[in-house]
């Protein structure tokens, strides 16, 4: 987990409220990526950004949304849209040099009251 | 969309025995990982094997490729109660965008 933090680690929110998840890096790489993981499941890609300002849909996107305005950090904010929002939600990111290998972060676990 | 599908989805084991776990894939890929998450906590990654490559070490990992068959596999031999966690493939496609599709993980109990 070093070098890339998430926070907070427990998050709880009520139905219909916007929650923004934070995720900070030190590790000087380019990309950042938004996983959602539901129990006993897999990694699903949210969102990601290769670099600065730039940022592209993964295969669950609808009812989230991202910024990209700092090479450390990749804020995901889960909207009232996101019809099933409880989960527990990963941030990795990616170096130029670390080939294909995407280090994580600790997690974030949201839960919607 | 989910690529991987691993196999078994639950593995239990005793101390000192080997575990295998296999993973299998849909399209054609650069390279294929291995990565290991414990209870509630963030992915690490364990192992890269790329898709030129038919079998790769690290420590008391051991994955192989297969291509042809579009499956890998990971063996942790010597098992210890500290392995126990959920394993999971990932792969890299051949446009290689930088994106990993994740396989639904085996989750592997080691007694002791």
């Amino acid at each position: 987990d070093g070098g890339i933090t998430q926070s907070p680690k427990y998050l709880f929110r009520k139905e219909g409220q916007n929650v923004t998840l934070s995720c900070e890096q030190n590790l000087n790489h380019d990309a950042m990526y938004w996983y959602r993981q539901d129990p006993g499941q897999g990694l699903r890609l949210i969102y990601y950004s290769q670099i600065v300002n730039d940022f592209q849909k993964g295969d669950i996107a609808e009812g989230y949304s991202v910024s990209r305005e700092k090479k450390e950090s990749f804020p995901l904010t889960v909207t009232s849209a996101q019809k099933n929002p409880t989960a527990f939600y990963l941030c990795a990111t990616m170096g130029v040099r670390s080939a294909d290998t995407q280090y994580f972060g600790p997690g974030t676990r949201l839960t919607v009251l | 969309s989910q690529q991987g599908e691993e196999d078994p989805q639950a593995l239990s084991i005793q101390e000192g025995e080997n575990a295998t776990m296999n993973c299998s894939y849909k399209t054609s890929i650069n390279n294929l990982q291995w990565y290991r998450q414990n209870s509630g906590r963030g992915l690490v990654h364990l192992i890269l094997i790329r898709s030129n490559e038919r079998e790769k070490h690290s420590g008391r990992l051991r994955v192989t490729l297969d291509t042809s068959k579009k499956s890998s596999s990971l063996l942790i031999t010597a098992s210890r109660a500290a392995d126990t966690a959920s394993y999971f493939c990932a792969t890299v496609g051949s446009s290689n965008t930088g994106k990993l599709i994740f396989g639904q993980g085996t989750t592997l109990q080691v007694k002791p």
